[in-house]
């Protein structure tokens, strides 16, 4: 079974611009969790997708937003980007809804904004 | 590969030896716990958890201890081999709400 993959792997913005990273969950996955991590605050979750709706959101600004389609793919969108936005950003699917599903991460997307 | 924290905690062990990795939670209403392993290059990977009822759970090689009380959360790796050396983290979750993650650990073990 493939397991959750991201694309793109790394990525390189400027400030102000926006970008959009995708994530492809396992067969069968219904549930897809969003993760920054950087060195100086560690792993923060994001949001968290589940039969195309929002379920749960972290403390993130408005800027962070996500969707997911019908066949669970989920795609994470960043606005007007700022330096503080560099980091790798994971995705991490589950079979259903909640942090008590096991959340299998895919290699993350590393994205560098100059 | 990719850097997962610049300034970790680190504990080196020798190979065979056992390794306690430790981890404190602030949220006096989480009820769920998981350990995970992250290696270079690569997202975190789901190592045991423990909910909240119960103290102690073992798997292959790896115990939890789970001490409410002083909100304390640890994992024993016994006989420890180079393919443990990774970065741990111990992340927590309230009612079935967001993961806290704690900072992470590199444990790095030496031949």
């Amino acid at each position: 079974k493939a397991g959750v993959t991201q694309t793109p792997r790394y990525l390189i913005k400027t400030r102000g611009q926006q970008v959009t990273l995708s994530c492809s969950p396992i067969s069968g996955h219904r549930s897809v969790s969003w993760y920054q991590q950087t060195p100086g605050q560690g792993l923060q979750f994001l949001f968290e997708y589940f039969s195309e709706t929002q379920r749960n959101k972290g403390n993130f600004p408005g800027r962070f937003s996500g969707r997911q389609f019908s066949n669970s793919r989920s795609e994470m969108n960043v606005s007007t980007l700022e330096l503080g936005d560099s980091a790798l950003y994971l995705c991490a699917s589950s079979l259903g809804q909640g942090p008590t599903y096991e959340q299998y991460f895919g290699p993350g997307t590393r994205l560098t904004v100059t | 590969g990719e850097s997962v924290g610049l300034h970790l905690p680190t504990l080196s062990v020798q190979e065979g030896d056992n390794s306690i990795i430790n981890c404190a939670y602030s949220n006096s209403a989480s009820d769920y716990f998981i350990w995970y392993k992250q290696e270079s290059g690569k997202g975190p990977q789901f190592i045991i958890d423990i909910r909240s009822n119960m103290d102690k759970r073992q798997g292959q090689r790896v115990t939890v201890l789970l001490n409410k009380t002083v909100k304390h959360l640890s994992l024993q790796i016994a006989a420890t081999q180079p393919g443990d050396s990774a970065v741990y983290f111990c992340a927590d979750s309230a009612k079935g709400y967001k993961l806290i993650f704690g900072t992470g650990t590199l444990l790095a073990v030496q031949p």
